[in-house]
């Protein structure tokens, strides 16, 4: 079946720290693969996506290579601000049926 | 350019009421799904709609009820409140899976 795993928080970082969120997943065919970014209060935003292997997502200076080879799609940002802090949620939705799954999720402190 | 809406934001339940939760959406997406968030959980998915007339269950339906009589609403209704559904709740739609979704603002819900 379908899952995504990934890493276990609470993240907390220095501002201009290097970010690395790992994200890896159990899918069929050839699914397509997401980050979203839970602020607080708020919905889950997208914030980047990606649909074929070796297909590189990004948004406000975060990125994601998706590796079918690695079955991983790690989220990166080279200078965090303190306006990243927020939650991360990485998802896939498979090539057959309408369905996404969810990580758990990742929470981001970013401190001045 | 509206989105998704969730109405209301807010809500407080006695044991054993009813209620509805609304959820509209203006961008002629086809796949619409509740989802109710936890901490440490993630994201649930509730009910599930392909297509107006078109709905089935997802990983924790019991309690919910949802019917899709236009395109664009998707309401979620609660039987007999308990407080075990004391959570936040999310509507999404998608025009398709490499789409992704866009997710309302939410639904705070409190059962007393």
């Amino acid at each position: 079946g379908n899952s995504v795993t990934q890493m276990e928080g609470p993240v907390t970082l220095s501002e201009e720290a290097f970010l690395t969120i790992n994200c890896t997943y159990t899918a069929t065919g050839y699914p397509s693969l997401f980050w979203y970014v839970q602020y607080p209060g708020e919905g889950l935003q997208l914030l980047l996506k990606a649909t074929k292997a070796d297909d590189k997502g990004s948004n406000k200076g975060f990125e994601a290579t998706y590796r079918k080879e690695t079955t991983s799609f790690h989220l990166e940002k080279g200078s965090v601000q303190v306006s990243d802090s927020a939650v991360y949620f990485c998802a896939l939705s498979g090539n057959t049926g309408n369905q996404f799954y969810f990580g758990t999720g990742t929470s981001l402190t970013v401190i001045p | 350019n509206a989105g998704v809406t969730q109405t209301p934001k807010f809500q407080v339940l006695k044991t054993g009421q009813s209620m509805t939760l609304q959820c509209a959406q203006d961008m002629n997406h086809e796949y619409m799904s509740w989802y109710r968030q936890d901490p440490g959980m993630g994201l649930r998915l509730i009910h599930y709609s392909v297509g107006a007339g078109i709905t089935d269950q997802g990983e924790v339906p019991n309690g919910y009820n949802v019917s899709r009589s236009t395109t664009e609403d998707f309401p979620l209704r609660l039987l007999s409140a308990a407080p075990s559904q004391t959570s936040v709740y999310f509507c999404a739609s998608s025009a398709g899976t490499i789409y992704g979704y866009t997710f309302g603002s939410g639904t705070r819900l409190t059962v007393v």
